[in-house]
């Protein structure tokens, strides 16, 4: 099984571009997410999935959107970059959402934006 | 204050120490608890799960008290494969809280 895998692994933006990147998982899981990760901040939930067609904003949501148009897919998109959006973007998914789950993660995406 | 706490480090030990984390948390309605292990550029994974009466995994020791609101990672005998960053992660009704991690380096 390849798990969670995301794609790009790594990108350069200039400001004002748009991206997408995109989360596949084959575990069949319900449950999909998307964080950043920043020195010192520790990973930040930007958006999460608890189902196909289902997205729900988490704590750092401004600027991003989502969808999860098929259940092992969810994408995120960046439809202005701006350079506070230069970060390691982390895609997770998990079979509940509820405090006794476990994430499995993605390898991550290293987003740069000029 | 933030949700979840923990020293930064980096924590410098030599192979075969003892080290030891804590991580605090604000929330009292936290409900689960667990360490995730992260290796440079790489994606977090899941170490252990903390339970309220202890547990251990071979070398690692989880410790909660809920009275002081803080967990633990004890890790004994160090390996030089140990060296990495240690996030805790604290979770309540659908919402999961990441530590910005200990960063742990073992040396010959």
């Amino acid at each position: 099984n390849a798990g969670v895998t995301q794609t790009p692994k790594f990108r350069v933006l200039k400001t004002g571009q748009s991206m997408t990147l995109l989360c596949a998982q084959d575990m069949n899981h319900e449950y999909m997410y998307w964080y950043r990760q920043d020195p010192g901040m520790g990973l930040r939930l930007i958006h999460y999935s608890v189902g196909e067609g289902t997205t729900a904003k988490g704590e750092v949501p401004d600027g991003y959107n989502v969808s999860r148009l098929k259940k092992q897919n969810f994408l995120l998109g960046l439809e202005s970059a701006a350079p506070s959006q230069t970060s390691v973007y982390f895609c997770a998914s998990s079979r509940t959402i509820s405090g006794a789950n476990v994430l499995t993660f993605g390898a991550g995406s290293r987003l740069t934006v000029l | 204050r933030k949700e979840v706490e923990q020293d930064p480090g980096p924590f410098n030990v030599p192979e075969g120490a003892t080290v030891a984390f804590n991580c605090t948390y604000s929330n009292s309605a936290s409900q689960s608890f667990f360490w995730y292990r992260q290796d440079c550029r790489k994606e977090p994974k899941l170490l252990m799960s903390v339970y309220s009466s202890g547990n251990e995994d071979g070398r690692f020791t989880a410790q909660l008290n809920r009275a002081s609101q803080y967990i633990s990672l004890l890790i004994r005998d160090s390996k030089l494969s140990d060296s990495a960053t240690y996030l805790c992660v604290v979770t309540g009704n659908n919402d999961m809280r990441f530590g910005a991690g200990t960063r742990l380096t073992v040396k010959p």
